[in-house]
């Protein structure tokens, strides 16, 4: 496709359920990246992916979150025992390649709602 | 620590007029800065970069400007429109990351 994308593009659940986010980059973009974005804030990096693997997680807030991109293009973002603080905008944006003059481009997000 | 503050929180003004929203960061060693648009729902969508040696961009009605001395950028919309209405977020990187660090946006709103 021409940019990112993610689906759902709203998610509701039960407190304590697991969820699957998915983000499809752009074709031929080598970083992902996942961010959350609580209402009135702005992004919040969670992890980084060069290729298939997880160059930086330190954004992620606890061991409850998990995310895989298997073959270096289609990302996973898994949350276990969703809390109702989970409730958020997750984005994923991707770019070229690696470098601080690479633009990301971002994805619509997925909604989540933790009831 | 390595933050970025935008102001005003939000503004709403008239179809047609002028506005400018600010950015201040700490940021150090200093990348780049980057405006985007978010509007209500979506992603965000990239306006202009500036790097250290850059004092001003532009993209159509929107220009930034960067003081690279007083750590200061500003995002100025001419002959504003309804559709402009969005949050407005600055966007450091620090030099030798690819990390961004987001400021908490400006909400336009543009009333006809």
């Amino acid at each position: 496709g021409a940019g990112v994308s993610q689906t759902p593009s709203n998610k509701v659940t039960e407190k304590g359920k697991y969820v699957e986010l998915r983000c499809d980059p752009i074709s031929g973009h080598t970083a992902l990246y996942w961010y959350r974005q609580s209402l009135g804030q702005g992004p919040e990096f969670l992890i980084y992916f060069q290729g298939t693997g997880a160059a930086d997680d330190s954004g992620l807030p606890n061991d409850r979150f998990f995310a895989v991109r298997p073959e270096g293009s289609v990302s996973t973002l898994k949350i276990q025992r969703t809390e109702r603080g989970d409730s958020a905008v997750y984005l994923c944006a991707s770019s070229l390649r690696t470098g601080t003059t690479d633009t990301q481009y971002f994805g619509p997000g997925t909604r989540l709602t933790v009831l | 620590k390595n933050q970025v503050e935008q102001s005003p929180q939000s503004l709403i003004i008239l179809e047609g007029k002028n506005c400018t929203l600010q950015c201040n960061y700490t940021v150090s060693p200093f990348s780049n800065l980057r405006w985007y648009k978010q509007d209500t729902g979506r992603g965000p969508v990239s306006l202009t970069i500036m790097t250290f040696s850059e004092n001003t961009k532009s993209n159509g009605r929107y220009t930034a400007t960067l003081d690279a001395d007083t750590k200061q950028s500003s995002l100025h919309i001419t002959a504003s429109q309804l559709s402009d209405s969005a949050s407005y977020i600055c966007v450091v990187t620090a030099s030798g990351t690819y990390k961004y660090i987001f400021g908490t946006g400006t909400r336009l709103k543009v009333l006809a």
